[in-house]
């Protein structure tokens, strides 16, 4: 069965800093799909990103940066120069081919003005 | 592209009764809906998987005939919450795919129903 794994329970940065919120997958499926979404306090989840597992590239976009290693089954999201903005649950997510969405625990993120 | 809409987004229902909660896909058809529940402070849970026109397939552990899923037609999914109990309070939030989007595996996610069973 599919399994998404983030270990940080909470984060807490001071705004403009860096921080990088870790998630591990496993999966026996060789086609997959990889997601992110951010959790506001309102509860809508906001898309991020989808990766299938043929693209390994690296992708930036704006602040957010992700960096996917199929070897260590790794899908890392960073955020540059955080925000307060930026303050929320983030949710890592692994999709298989019967389409069923598995969920991380989340990762809540708290930025300091 | 690609909304989904739920209704209501908050509720408060006394423990006995029953509550249904609309899911709507507003500018495109959903073969398949999803249903997630999430406590508080936890992560979304999968529910029970629903294609239009057939029955719904449970999660393990998710009862069917508390949690009522009609899904009718191409854009409108129901979950139906019967004889709620306060255990049953819960932030629900559906999903929904079609064949035709533009990447494969999508799920576009309602806005979510707060339900609070007093």
């Amino acid at each position: 069965a599919q399994k998404v794994t983030q270990a940080q329970t909470e984060i807490s940065v001071v705004e403009k800093e860096d921080v990088t919120l870790d998630c591990v997958y496993e999966t026996r499926d060789t086609t997959y799909y990889l997601f992110w979404y951010k959790q506001p306090p309102s509860g809508e989840l906001v898309f991020l990103i989808r990766r299938n597992s043929f693209d390994e590239q690296n992708e930036i976009s704006g602040r957010y940066s992700w960096n996917f290693q199929k070897s260590t089954s790794s899908f890392n999201f960073t955020i540059t120069a955080s925000q307060v903005v930026d303050s929320a649950v983030y949710f890592c997510a692994l999709s298989e081919v019967n389409n069923d969405m598995r969920f991380g625990a989340g990762t809540r993120l708290t930025v300091k003005p | 592209g690609a909304v989904v809409s739920q209704h209501p987004s908050r509720v408060i229902c006394k423990s006995g009764t029953s509550v249904k909660i609309e899911c709507r896909s507003l500018d495109f058809q959903a073969t398949t809906m999803f249903w997630y529940r999430q406590f508080p402070k936890q992560s979304l849970m999968l529910m029970a998987t629903s294609n239009e026109g057939s029955k719904a397939t449970y999660e393990q552990g998710v009862e069917k005939d508390k949690f009522l899923i009609n899904h009718a037609s191409l854009t409108l999914s129901t979950l139906t919450v019967t004889s709620a109990h306060p255990e049953d309070s819960s932030f629900y939030i559906c999903s929904a795919s079609s064949p035709g989007q533009r990447s494969p595996n999508e799920q576009y996610f309602g806005p979510g129903t707060r339900l609070t069973v007093t």
